[in-house]
C-alpha cells in the first residue's frame, strides 16, 4: 500500500511563528488527513481534505492538497507550545474500505 | 463520553508466551483497526475490520490473529509473541466518514 511521506522530518519553531510541513504520496487517493500525536500517546484527527479540494481551513490550521504533485501541506499559523507534537498525514486510497496508509510523522517543537 | 479504549497500557511478557491486547470502542463505529508503530517507521496496519465477522489483513499481519465477534470489540491476539513484536500498539474505529479515532496505545515489550 502507499505510504505518505511528510517533509521535513523535524522542525524547530519559536512560539508565535507559523509551521510548515509537507507530504506526498504516491497513488490516487480518496482523501488525505492530517494528525496530530503527543508523546507517546494516541493519534488525533485534526483535519480532513478530499481529494476534489484544493484547500481546507480548521481553526489555525490551513491544509493544501494538488492532486497533479500528488503532495499535501499542514500549515500552523502563531504556533504555541502546546502545538509541540509529530504530525502524521495519512491517505486513503479507496473508498468505502477506511484503509488509511500512514507517513512516518513529522515532529515539531514549539519553544515559548 | 466517545472513545476507544485499550488493555493493557503496558505489558512486559517474554517469547511465546499467549497474550491479548483488548480493544473497545463505544461509537458504534463498524471499522476497526489495529498498528503499531516504531521509531523510523511510523504506523504500520496490523488488521482491520469493516464489520463484524469481517476482517482482513493490513501490512504486517504476521505474528498476530485478531477477532470481530461483536461490533464494539476488536482484541488483538499474539499467539507467539517474540521480541520483534516489541513496539507501541494503537486500537483505531472509525465510521464511513473515515475520521478514525484512536485508543490511548499499548506498550509491549517481549523479552
Amino acid at each position: 500500500s502507499q505510504q505518505g511521506e511528510e517533509d521535513p522530518q523535524a522542525l524547530s519553531i519559536q512560539e508565535g511563528e507559523n509551521a510548515t510541513m509537507n507530504c506526498s504520496y504516491k497513488t490516487s487517493i480518496n482523501n488525505l488527513q492530517w494528525y496530530r500525536q503527543n508523546s507517546g500517546r494516541g493519534l488525533v484527527h485534526l483535519i480532513l481534505i478530499r481529494s476534489n479540494e484544493r484547500e481546507k481551513h480548521s481553526g489555525r490550521l490551513r491544509v493544501t492538497l494538488d492532486t497533479s504533485k500528488k503532495s499535501s501541506s499542514l500549515l500552523i499559523t502563531a504556533s504555541r507550545a502546546a502545538d509541540t507534537a509529530s504530525y502524521f498525514c495519512a491517505t486513503d486510497e479507496w473508498y468505502g474500505n477506511n484503509r488509511l496508509a500512514f507517513g512516518k510523522g513529522n515532529q515539531v517543537v514549539v519553544i515559548p | 463520553e466517545a472513545q476507544v479504549t485499550q488493555n493493557p497500557r503496558y505489558l512486559i511478557t517474554v517469547t511465546g508466551k499467549k497474550l491479548t491486547v483488548t480493544c473497545s470502542q463505544n461509537m458504534n463505529h463498524e471499522y476497526m483497526s489495529w498498528y503499531r508503530q516504531d521509531p523510523g517507521l511510523g504506523l504500520r496496519q496490523i488488521y482491520y475490520s469493516m464489520n463484524v465477522e469481517v476482517t482482513d489483513k493490513g501490512d504486517v499481519p504476521e505474528g498476530y490473529k485478531v477477532s470481530r465477534k461483536e461490533k464494539r470489540n476488536f482484541p488483538l491476539i499474539l499467539e507467539s509473541p517474540s521480541p520483534n513484536q516489541t513496539s507501541l500498539y494503537f486500537c483505531a474505529s472509525s465510521s464511513g466518514n473515515n475520521e478514525q479515532f484512536f485508543g490511548p496505545g499499548t506498550r509491549l515489550t517481549v523479552l
